[in-house]
């Protein structure tokens, strides 16, 4: 199975501020990486696919990238209704994992 | 209308079996092939269960070692999930979800609200 490292656990930060999140891959996954917002209660929401492409609707100041097998969402200016956990899910193979979870929240 | 619902029983006993279903909306069953799920333990992180397609080809994930069963009914717009013998370990908050096939494997997309499943006596 391939694991998914996620740095940090949790991150608290101000409104305005930029956050970065990391998820390493324990072996090549070729870009095939989405990211995931869930907020308490709710299911997870897709903003990212294939490491950087952007979903419908999502707010550009998220992006994502990569390097290798370690892979970045970028909060450029972290806002009030951005708290929430977010997971990355490699799909490059069978089965399909995800990473730890990085906790978010809003000082 | 919520795309995707999950419904099942919210308690099951120890050994027993876990039976839920997601009903698909209407314009959202011709929109994709494959449909999945996903689980999630109370406060802890997501584990991809399996996906099926339209034809009830099923992938599925080792670490249920072989408790789990897919299946789909496409006349009512809806697929299926069990798990057999359960144990308090399988309790979670279980998430219906299209998959969004981008290459060989998917991302997931939309997601079911959840539903939590108790495994006690």
């Amino acid at each position: 199975d391939i694991q998914m490292t996620q740095s940090p656990s949790t991150l608290s930060a101000s409104v305005g501020d930029r956050v970065t999140i990391t998820c390493r891959a324990s072996q090549s996954i070729s870009s095939l990486l989405a990211w995931y917002q869930q907020k308490p209660g709710e299911a997870p929401k897709v903003l990212i696919h294939k490491a950087s492409n952007l979903e419908s609707g999502v707010p550009s100041r998220f992006s994502g990238s990569e390097s290798g097998t370690e892979f970045t969402l970028t909060i450029t200016s972290l806002q009030p209704d951005d708290f929430g956990t977010y997971y990355c899910q490699q799909y490059n193979s069978s089965p399909l994992t995800f990473g730890g979870g990085t906790k978010v929240e809003i000082k | 209308q919520v795309p995707l619902q999950e419904s099942g029983p919210g308690l099951v006993k120890p050994s027993g079996t876990l039976s839920l279903t997601c009903a698909v909306a209407d314009d959202y069953i011709s929109s994709s092939d494959w449909w999945s799920w996903v689980r999630q333990p109370p406060g802890k992180g997501l584990e991809w269960i399996g996906e099926i397609n339209h034809s009830g080809r099923a992938n599925y994930n080792p670490s249920l070692r072989g408790r789990v069963t897919m299946s789909i009914e496409k006349s009512k717009n809806q697929f299926s999930l069990n798990v057999r013998f359960v144990t308090a370990a399988d309790t979670a908050v279980y998430y219906c979800a299209r998959a969004e096939v981008d290459g060989i494997w998917s991302f997931f997309d939309p997601w079911g609200q959840g539903t939590l499943v108790t495994v006690s006596s």
